[in-house]
């Protein structure tokens, strides 16, 4: 059974102070791992895909990374708008669907 | 914006009562599913379909079932809602034919009361 782990669950930074989120898994073969955010009230938004270890995927102050147990998101300088809740994702070999971790809640103050 | 339109956005309903929740996607995509998200348990996949007429369960369909009779359209339907059932129900696509991600849609938040 593949399974996702968010940490922290909830993260608290003054605005400009980097970190990092981590999602660790365990899967029957890897074939994407995702990153979402998601605003109260709204359906998750699909960030990044990330294919194999190694990889990086960036989009204005997120980097994504991934190692064979676990991917990053860090987040440089963050804003009061990067606050929201991510979410991580994976999808194993038969591809049908993603198995979906709890979530790190970021409150960004300024 | 991936076209997926859910419908109600909200509902309150009774212990017993049969309820339907509708997902609409203008985009002709294969894939579709039904979440749903409660605190503590994240994302959970109840049902998916891979083609009209073509079902399968996910992780939490007991209580639940669907159907896909159009490419556009794919429905969830609480044959007699329980307390346990009150959660936000997301509806995604999944985008070509591979490995690509979901993309959901703004949720019904269900109440049974």
């Amino acid at each position: 059974e593949d399974q996702v782990t968010q940490s922290p669950e909830a993260l608290r930074l003054q605005e400009g102070e980097s970190s990092s989120l981590n999602c660790s898994y365990t899967v029957s073969g890897l074939r994407g791992l995702f990153w979402y955010r998601q605003d109260p009230g709204k359906g998750p938004e699909f960030l990044f895909t990330l294919y194999s270890a190694g990889e990086e995927k960036e989009k204005e102050r997120l980097k994504a990374t991934l190692t064979k147990k676990e991917s990053f998101l860090h987040i440089t300088a963050p804003k009061p708008e990067d606050s929201a809740t991510y979410l991580c994702a994976v999808s194993n070999n038969a591809g049908n669907m993603l198995t979906f971790g709890g979530g790190t809640r970021l409150m960004v103050k300024p | 914006d991936a076209g997926i339109t859910q419908s109600p956005r909200h509902k309150v309903t009774e212990t017993g009562t049969p309820v339907t929740l509708r997902c609409h996607q203008t985009e002709n995509h294969r894939y579709m599913y039904w979440y749903r998200q409660d605190p503590g348990h994240g994302l959970r996949l109840i049902h998916y379909s891979y083609g009209v007429k073509d079902t399968d369960k996910g992780e939490v369909s007991d209580g639940y079932s669907v159907s896909r009779s159009k490419t556009e359209d794919f429905l969830l339907t609480l044959e007699s809602a329980t307390s346990s059932q009150t959660s936000v129900y997301f509806c995604a696509i999944r985008e070509g034919q591979g490995y690509g991600p979901l993309h959901f849609g703004n949720g019904t938040r269900l109440t049974v009361t």
